[in-house]
């Protein structure tokens, strides 16, 4: 079992929707969690991180956290086609971030 | 310029070379790390240092050294390049804190 597991999508939106990226994870000492955005060929670019139970606003992005369910989102409003990108999970159960292998997100117009 | 730079961002070398990745960066951090990044495979750890006299390696280190020569550098070295060493290696520093990494542009690797 991988420690933090996406699936690898794509997940295709119509842009104003709402997108849903989910992640799971397999250590319960994780205190942390990261949401990275990654285009093609870039870096990957933090767009959140969440370590309480519950929701996280920040503009058109919620983080989600549930460690009971060891399981946490990203939702993202009024999707643009510029948010077209790979998502990447990632937490942090000691010293080193772990990743989920991403999910491709595609928006269309 | 760059909070994290690296060096070179294209490279393409024969199997057998050596060759080295170096990266440099302005956050003041303590803690920097190498990532590669396979198709279908996400980012995996090659080596992390904590400090310049801590080294550690990641679930991926065989065929790779560091180098912390400073607190803002970190260098990476394949010393016998092989084919399936070829992918886009990313260096990134961390804080320690909840913040995540910051990373660089990365290097885009290829072995022939």
């Amino acid at each position: 079992q991988k420690e933090v597991e996406q699936n690898s999508g794509p997940l295709s939106v119509p842009e104003g929707a709402i997108a849903s990226l989910n992640c799971t994870y397999s250590d319960r000492g994780s205190q942390s969690f990261f949401w990275y955005r990654q285009y093609s060929g870039k870096s990957p670019e933090l767009i959140m991180f969440i370590y309480s139970n519950g929701d996280k606003e920040d503009g058109r992005f919620t983080a989600q956290l549930n460690k009971a369910s060891q399981y946490v989102s990203l939702l993202i409003r009024d999707s643009q086609p510029s948010d077209s990108a790979t998502y990447l999970c990632a937490a942090k159960p000691t010293d080193k971030l772990i990743f989920g292998t991403g999910t491709r997100l595609q928006v269309f117009p | 310029d760059a909070d994290v730079t690296q060096t070179p961002r294209n490279r393409i070398t024969k199997t057998g070379k050596r060759i080295m990745l170096e990266c440099s960066q302005t956050k003041g951090h303590d803690r920097m790390y190498w990532y590669r990044q396979d198709p279908g495979l996400g980012l995996r750890l090659i080596y992390y240092s904590f400090d310049v006299k801590d080294i550690n390696k990641g679930e991926i280190s065989d065929g790779y050294s560091v180098s912390r020569q400073a607190q803002a550098k970190f260098s990476l070295s394949l010393e016998s390049a092989i084919p399936n060493q070829t992918a886009l290696y990313f260096c990134a520093t961390g804080d320690g804190n909840h913040y995540g990494y910051t990373f660089g542009s990365g290097t885009r690797l290829t072995v022939v």
